[in-house]
């Protein structure tokens, strides 16, 4: 069965620290992945698209950057945290199929980013 | 990109029924519908797809009319279970880059 490992689960991070969450795949191959971000009154904010090794697509601009070194791989990173990046990092994954639209979403536990 | 939600909270007493509504300004291929407990990751509860259809889940279904841009979910006779913050994904012409709205939060009461 598939699962999905986001970590760390919680973390304090001072301004202008840097950051990195980290997203596992088991159970699945080529698998599109997400990052979403969940803040206060603003629901759940796609910042990063992925559909392999490489290919990252931001929707966001901002101080935030995204990874996937492997397949089932996919880092977020900043190099200096802002007050305004505080919030639950979600990331995501569903399976690929082309020229179909996506399928379901599975989403991981969440970080929960607080910036002081 | 962000579909609207609406409204933005009921509270219900149970067996109580509920709409929740989502529009989008752009045209759409899929809309799916996710419910998030406090402190938890959404979980999937439908995909309804271009064609204008119609899907249930237990006492949850919703619709979907394309040409309005718009789905509905439908929450019949609610249970306590049912509390939690309901979130519409929709899915544009660039398939696999799924938006969200803000999230209706639902009480349900006893």
């Amino acid at each position: 069965s598939q699962t999905i490992h986001q970590w760390p689960a919680t973390l304090v991070q001072p301004v202008g620290s840097p950051l990195s969450l980290e997203c596992t795949v088991e159970g699945t191959s080529n698998p599109n992945l997400y990052w979403y971000r969940q803040a206060a009154g603003r629901g759940l904010q796609l910042l990063f698209y992925s559909v392999g090794i490489g290919q990252i697509s931001s929707e966001v601009p901002q101080n935030l950057s995204a990874s996937r070194p492997q397949d089932r791989q996919f880092i977020l990173s900043s190099k200096k945290l802002l007050l305004s990046d505080s919030g639950f990092y979600l990331c995501a994954w569903s399976v690929r199929t082309a020229g179909t639209s996506t399928g379901e979403l599975f989403f991981g536990e969440g970080s929960r980013l607080t910036v002081l | 990109q962000q579909p609207v939600q609406s409204p933005q909270a009921v509270i219900l007493r149970e067996g109580e029924d509920a709409v929740i509504n989502c529009s989008s300004s752009k045209a759409l291929y899929s809309v799916h519908w996710y419910r998030q407990k406090h402190g938890e990751a959404p979980v999937f509860l439908m995909i309804l797809l271009k064609g204008g259809e119609q899907k249930g889940h237990e006492k949850i279904s919703a619709s979907f009319n394309e040409k309005k841009q718009q789905s509905s979910l439908y929450l019949t006779a609610s249970q306590l279970s049912y509390s939690g913050t309901y979130f519409c994904g929709t899915e544009g012409s660039t398939l696999g880059r799924l938006y969200f709205g803000r999230g209706t939060q639902l009480t349900v009461w006893p």
